[in-house]
């Protein structure tokens, strides 16, 4: 069965750009979630969507992130404009409610 | 405010010895709690859900046990492919279903 799918795997550009990272859930799963993962913080969640609405974003550190969801299998987390301290792994995951969190094997981004 | 805390932060061990990682956590009701590993350059994969005190979960080297307060996971005679990054995570009683994740334990075995 596939998996949460990410991409790209690694992303690199200047600060001031946009980003857009992508995600494909499990078929089927009603939730899906936005996690950044770095050295000093470890995971941290963004934001997560119930059935395609954005359910809890205070995780969202500025106004610079928004994530949509406009559809049950595709989901996206857009940084604009990026900074170096947006520098981090992103991660993607789904579940079912209440059920253990599957994750992508997320992207990592560099700012320059 | 839910809050996770591991120990220790880093662990090596020889083959074959066995130890204990530590997962304790603050949270204003319990509805699980989980343990996941992650290897370099993936996601975490989940290992164990444990729901109420007192419950125990085993897969293969690993088991997990659960009080009050905090999570163990007990690694039996470790081999290398274990090494890894242990993660334990709760989700609190209330609707939500996001996780809260501690920082994790770097879990290094010698051969």
């Amino acid at each position: 069965d596939a998996g949460v799918i990410q991409s790209p795997r690694h992303e690199v550009t200047e600060m001031g750009q946009e980003v857009t990272l992508r995600c494909k859930p499990i078929s089927g799963h009603d939730y899906l979630f936005w996690y950044r993962q770095t050295m000093m913080r470890g995971l941290e969640l963004l934001i997560y969507f119930n059935n395609n609405v954005p359910i809890d974003d205070s995780g969202m550190p500025e106004d610079r992130f928004s994530a949509k969801m406009p559809n049950a299998s595709f989901s996206t987390l857009k940084i604009q404009p990026s900074e170096p301290r947006d520098s981090a792994v992103y991660f993607c995951a789904s579940s079912f409610p209440n059920q253990p969190q599957h994750f992508g094997d997320g992207t990592r981004l560099s700012i320059l | 405010e839910d809050q996770v805390t591991q120990s220790p932060e880093a662990l090596r061990l020889q083959e074959g010895e066995s130890s204990s990682l530590n997962c304790s956590y603050t949270v204003s009701g319990l509805r699980g709690l989980f343990w996941y590993r992650q290897d370099p350059g993936k996601g975490p994969e989940f290992l164990f859900t444990l729901y109420s005190a007192g419950e125990e979960k085993e897969k293969e080297r690993l088991k997990a046990t659960l009080t009050k307060k905090e999570s163990f996971l007990h690694i039996t005679a470790p081999k290398p492919e274990d090494s890894a990054t242990y993660l334990c995570a709760v989700q609190a009683m209330g609707g939500a279903n996001n996780l809260f994740f501690g920082t994790g334990t770097r879990l290094t075995v010698i051969p």
